[in-house]
C-alpha cells in the first residue's frame, strides 16, 4: 500500500516560474526525501529532511516538512524544462533503512 | 563511479515461464532493496537485505516472488510461473546503510517486465 499522497497529480508551468507539490502522509516517520523519474528511467534522490527538522534547501530546492499536519511540500524555483519529470516523496518510517513507502507521484511539465 | 546496474532492461515472458532479474548495486553498499513500480504509481517495497541477509520480504506479492543475495553483493529477484499481473517495472536500489547515518537510497533503471 502506498503511504503518500501528492497533490496535483500533474502540474503544467513555464519556464523560469516556481513550482510547488505537496505530499501528505499517515503514520509517523524518521525522515522524507523526494525523488524524481525522467521518463523510462531510474529514480533521482533530491533531498532528504529528518522528522526534527522544518525546511532544507538545495540549491533551486526547497523542502518543508511539518510533523504535525504530516505533510511535505517540494519547491522548486526558477524552472526549467529540464526539470520536466515525475516527482515522488517517500517516507521511512523507522529510520534503520528499511523501506521507502512512495506515493503515486505527480507530474511536472515545464514548458519552454 | 558505477551507479546501480540492473539486468536485462527489458524482459518479455510467455505467462507460466520463470524469470531472473539481475542487480547489481553500488559497490560497499550494504543494504539492497526490490520494489515494484506498475504503470502510473509510485514503487512498492518487495524485499530488502542487509549483506546477504533478508531482513524483510514483508512486500513480495506471493510465494511465486524469491530474492536472493548469496554473497552480499548481486542480488537476483526471481519470478516462477509468471502471470500478467506480474508485468511492472522492477527496480532495485542499494544505500550505504544506517550505521552510516546515510538513508538515500539510489537507483537502478530498472527491468520491465511483460507477461504476455
Amino acid at each position: 500500500s502506498q503511504q503518500g499522497e501528492e497533490d496535483p497529480q500533474a502540474l503544467s508551468i513555464q519556464e523560469g516560474e516556481n513550482a510547488t507539490m505537496n505530499c501528505s502522509y499517515k503514520t509517523s516517520i524518521n525522515n522524507l526525501q523526494w525523488y524524481r523519474q525522467n521518463s523510462g528511467r531510474g529514480l533521482v534522490h533530491l533531498i532528504l529532511i529528518r522528522s526534527n527538522e522544518r525546511e532544507k534547501h538545495s540549491g533551486r530546492l526547497r523542502v518543508t516538512l511539518d510533523t504535525s499536519k504530516k505533510s511535505s511540500s517540494l519547491l522548486i524555483t526558477a524552472s526549467r524544462a529540464a526539470d520536466t519529470a515525475s516527482y515522488f516523496c517517500a517516507t521511512d518510517r523507522t529510520g534503520a533503512n528499511s523501506k521507502l513507502t512512495f506515493g503515486k507521484g505527480i507530474t511536472l511539465s515545464v514548458r519552454p | 563511479g558505477a551507479g546501480v546496474s540492473q539486468s536485462p532492461r527489458y524482459k518479455v515472458a510467455k505467462r507460466g515461464q520463470d524469470v531472473a532479474l539481475r542487480c547489481d548495486p553500488i559497490s560497499g553498499h550494504v543494504s539492497l532493496f526490490w520494489y515494484q513500480q506498475a504503470l502510473g504509481q509510485g514503487p512498492e517495497f518487495l524485499t530488502y537485505f542487509q549483506n546477504e541477509a533478508q531482513l524483510d520480504k514483508s512486500g513480495l506479492p506471493s510465494d511465486r516472488f524469491f530474492a536472493e543475495r548469496p554473497e552480499g553483493s548481486v542480488s537476483t529477484l526471481k519470478i516462477q510461473r509468471t502471470q500478467q499481473e506480474d508485468s511492472a517495472v522492477y527496480l532495485c536500489a542499494s544505500s550505504i546503510g544506517h550505521l552510516k547515518n546515510s538513508y538515500e537510497q539510489y537507483f537502478g533503471p530498472g527491468t520491465r517486465l511483460t507477461v504476455t
